[in-house]
């Protein structure tokens, strides 16, 4: 599982409340990556982070800031929660190897905004 | 627009038959990955193919990429209810550390 968590697993909020979810990575990678996942468009990067508050703006990223404090956790807020919000939070990591990279996937967080 | 066209998009088969999902893009792929999803869980890290003419197999899975490094396929053989999940394809792009996904196959083997 490449050491990857994401907390909390499930959440229920209200609109116009913030939001903060948490990946946690054990293994000193330098990238991590943020996505939502919705029925009929896929995987959809929200932002990535390449370092220690270094941070970009993936394809969906309106409505979503992230922090980067140190290397083992990437935070994503939504400020003010949509019900456009509502889907599965999925995080990455980027690993390099011998056979070259890839990424891996964190369990999910699962997001409903009311 | 989605740069990365999977097909099909839900798949039924019998137990013990073969199966193949494609995934085109209209680029040059520089990085092909496979992935499967249970439903409801996180995505699992299947194979990645560079080379054009690449072809990488994991149990009863083969993961092809053509030559022109613009089209791959998955093909299963001998399916078996254990396969079932969504499949899904992505792509690195160049010169950046962004990825992009296709929507994803869905698949059920009926035992």
């Amino acid at each position: 599982d490449a050491g990857i968590t994401q907390s909390p697993r499930h959440k229920v909020t209200e609109t116009g409340t913030p939001v903060t979810l948490r990946c946690h990575q054990t293994e000193n990678h330098r990238y991590m990556y943020w996505y939502r996942q919705d029925p009929g468009h896929g995987l959809r990067l929200i932002h990535y982070s390449y370092g220690v508050k270094d941070t970009d703006k993936g394809e969906v990223s309106d409505g979503y800031s992230v922090s980067r404090s140190k290397t083992e956790d990437f935070l994503l807020t939504l400020e003010s929660a949509t019900s456009s919000q509502t889907s599965v939070y999925f995080c990455a990591i980027r690993i390099t190897g011998n056979s070259g990279e890839t990424q891996y996937f964190g369990p999910g967080t699962r997001l409903l905004v009311l | 627009s989605q740069e990365l066209e999977q097909s099909p998009q839900s798949l039924i088969v019998q137990e013990g038959k073969n199966l193949t999902i494609n995934c085109t893009s209209s680029k040059t792929l520089y990085g092909l990955y496979w992935y499967k999803q249970k439903y409801g869980e996180g995505l699992i890290f299947l194979m990645m193919l560079q080379k054009g003419g690449e072809e990488k197999s994991h149990e009863k899975i083969t993961a092809k990429l053509d030559e022109k490094k613009q089209q791959s396929s998955l093909h299963i053989t001998a399916s078996q209810p254990s396969h079932a999940g969504i499949y899904l394809c992505g792509a690195s792009r160049l010169l950046t550390y962004k990825y992009i996904f296709g929507t994803g196959t869905r698949l059920k083997v009926l035992a």
